[in-house]
């Protein structure tokens, strides 16, 4: 049973404009969030989290958005640039004090257009 | 900076062999990680280890071992290949008490 599901398994997206990829989740004892950025050949890096008290968190050009009540989260990329394509996790913990394993998503491949 | 090192970057062995997978990270983390990449299946966890000689399954844990003896090494053992277990391999870290997991640069093997 996916409890972190990345619907689009792809997103393509023209330089410059926003990119917005999705999560959704199923377990309600989640209260921890991160996204990871994978290119390929290398392992994943840790791009921003959110803590379930909070509805947002900002860096940079990079926003992650919560819906705790929709169990729904997005990561918003404002300007898009060709650096940014890669493949997207989302992940999310059931604590955010630690020893707590993490779930992934499926991910999903983003394609900026020059 | 976090540095996790995986021993090889791709490896290709026989089906029924023996492979030891290492990891090996150098910020005194505790918490140790190992998942598989499949494509549309995302990161799956294999094992963890909170602590030296500490060892917890994952959520795909058959047909693999771990071993954790010193703090900075963890290395997963496939006791008999199977072509099954043709995948990517990634290796993490963590500070105990944090989020955050450190990953290494991933190890894609090959059973034939």
């Amino acid at each position: 049973d996916q409890q972190v599901k990345q619907n689009s398994p792809s997103l393509s997206v023209q330089e410059g404009r926003i990119s917005i990829l999705n999560c959704d989740y199923t377990n309600s004892m989640f209260d921890y969030f991160l996204w990871y950025k994978k290119y390929p050949a290398e392992g994943p890096t840790f791009l921003i989290s959110i803590s379930s008290i909070k509805d947002k968190n900002e860096d940079g050009r990079f926003t992650v958005f919560l819906n705790k009540s929709a169990k729904h989260l997005s990561l918003h990329i404002v300007p898009s640039q060709p650096g940014d394509s890669a493949v997207y996790f989302c992940a999310a913990s059931g604590s955010n004090f630690g020893n707590e394993k993490l779930t992934f998503g499926t991910g999903t491949r983003l394609t900026i257009i020059p | 900076d976090v540095k996790v090192t995986q021993s090889s970057r791709y490896l290709v062995k026989r089906t029924g062999e023996k492979v030891f997978l290492e990891c090996v990270q150098d910020m005194d983390h505790e918490n140790m990680f190992w998942y598989r990449q499949d494509p549309g299946l995302g990161l799956r966890l294999i094992y963890f280890s909170y602590d030296v000689k500490m060892k917890e399954k994952g959520d795909i844990p058959e047909g693999y071992s771990v071993s954790r003896e010193k703090k900075e090494r963890f290395s997963l053992i496939l006791e008999s290949a199977s072509t099954n277990q043709t995948s990517m391999y990634l290796c993490a870290s963590r500070l105990q008490g944090t989020d955050t997991q450190y990953f290494g640069p991933g190890t894609r093997l090959t059973v034939l």
